[in-house]
């Protein structure tokens, strides 16, 4: 199993932006897709979408669509996960996934970046 | 966009088996077999236990098993063990390159 190696804790005021990073091995960003999952406090994990490093292109759950941006940059191994205005409600923990390539299934997953936005 | 629907709780004494749905629509669970199910303890990053509806990971305990019928998923544990005491997620591949996950369903072993 590869290790997915992501950026740490954030606190961040309304209105800020943010870009939280996930790092892997040349292996993961050629054979995977790499995706983006929500936990909000205590609450369920919800999928937000996902990229296709070899082709760059990014598909989002309609839930977030236009709401952050998922990218990922294949020639230094990292995936990104960010947003222009940040509200309270982004508040959670934010877990990087992979998935084969060509599958649904999540096989792997970061340790989670937690988000907290507050005044 | 609408959660798959899983119960919220599901309780068993050690040893017996319990049985977890997780209920979905044509445009998801009924027409594809790209059924996964998580388990998650807490503090810890969830874990893939099932995928594709029935296969297991290696390494999986072979106590864990699904099956899907219609638009309904369900995951088996048989033999309860303490350690199995954690949250549970299904999710499933919907309709336009996308994923949804089910609500949860917390499991107490008694």
């Amino acid at each position: 199993e590869e290790q997915l190696v992501q950026s740490g804790a954030e606190v961040k005021k309304p209105g800020e932006s943010l870009k939280i990073s996930c790092k892997g091995s040349e292996h993961t960003f050629t054979f995977n897709w790499i995706g983006w999952v929500r936990q909000m406090p205590g609450k369920g994990l919800e999928w937000m979408g996902i990229t296709y490093p070899s082709s760059s292109e990014s598909r989002y759950s309609p839930s977030f669509q236009g709401q952050v941006t998922i990218s990922a940059d294949k020639s230094i191994r990292t995936a990104y996960l960010q947003w222009s205005s940040l509200k309270a409600s982004d508040t959670a923990m934010y877990y990087c996934v992979t998935l084969p390539s060509f599958t649904w299934r999540v096989d792997n997953w970061g340790q989670g970046t937690l988000v907290t936005v507050s005044s | 966009q609408s959660a798959l629907t899983q119960p919220a709780s599901v309780s068993g004494s050690p040893g017996q088996s319990i049985t977890i749905s997780c209920t979905g629509t044509s445009s998801d669970i009924g027409g594809y077999s790209y059924v996964s199910w998580y388990q998650q303890h807490p503090g810890k990053a969830p874990k893939l236990i099932i995928y594709d509806v029935s296969n297991r990971p290696s390494g999986v305990s072979n106590r864990f098993s699904g099956s899907k019928s219609g638009n309904t998923a369900s995951l088996t544990i048989s033999g309860l063990q303490a350690e199995d005491e954690a949250d549970y997620y299904c999710n499933s591949y919907r309709t336009s390159s996308t994923l949804v996950f089910g609500g949860g369903t917390k499991l107490t072993v008694l």
